[in-house]
């Protein structure tokens, strides 16, 4: 079965510290992919990212990064100096293409609130 | 901007009323979802269609009805709606090239309320 973890539900932060989210998976798969969606208070799910388990390379864009590691079966998310408008919901989800569909595992979320 | 669109971004209904919801995607994709998300919870998986044909179906009540009119429109038929039905329900395309590999891109969602 295919689960995704995210701990943390609910995390704070002043403006302009970093904050990170954590996402561990679960699958016997040895292909799958992994994505990041932001849901900011509007309720529009924002694509982020996706990542194969082929790739490990870490990835930056802008004040967004992500730590991919197979080893711990890991990939978080961090937001270096954050902004208020970075208030939301992000999830991370799981997809397993041998399952023949394009079926998402959603972790359960972390309210990320950035106090200005 | 979002490429998928959803119309209306609200709607209250009683539970005699039949309404529905529309989205519309515009970059070509050939699968469509719904999704019904409650407060504080993940997105649950209604419905997909791939290339107009419903695909899969997660054991959805049938006061929900889906329908594809084509591949870039889907709509949610709703009738007889129980105020547990309030949530928010979001549409989601993807390219379907038939590997599991695709991208959902997800529209604004329609905010539900059945008094």
């Amino acid at each position: 079965a295919q689960k995704v973890t995210q701990a943390q539900t609910e995390i704070s932060v002043v403006e302009k510290e970093d904050v990170t989210l954590d996402c561990v998976y679960e699958t016997r798969d040895t292909t799958y992919y992994l994505f990041w969606y932001k849901q900011p208070p509007s309720g529009e799910l924002v694509f982020l990212i996706r990542r194969n388990s082929f790739d490990e390379q870490n990835e930056i864009s802008g004040r967004y990064s992500w730590n991919f590691q197979k080893s711990t079966s890991s990939f978080n998310f961090t937001i270096t100096a954050s902004q208020v408008v970075d208030s939301a919901v992000y999830f991370c989800a799981l997809s397993v293409p041998s399952r023949g569909n394009n079926r998402l595992a959603f972790g359960k979320g972390n309210q990320v609130v950035v106090i200005p | 901007d979002t490429e998928v669109t959803q119309t209306p971004k609200h709607l209250v209904m009683g539970m005699t009323n039949k309404k529905s919801l529309k989205c519309e995607q515009h970059m070509g994709h050939r699968a469509m979802y719904w999704y019904k998300q409650k407060a504080k919870k993940p997105p649950e998986l209604m419905f997909v269609y791939s290339y107009e044909k419903l695909s899969i179906n997660e054991s959805v009540p049938s006061r929900f009805s889906p329908e594809c009119p084509n591949s870039s429109l889907l709509n949610l038929h709703l009738h007889a709606l129980q105020p547990e039905d309030s949530a928010l329900y979001l549409c989601a395309s993807s390219q379907d090239l038939g590997l599991g590999t695709d991208t959902q891109y997800f529209g604004p969602g329609t905010r539900l309320t059945v008094l």
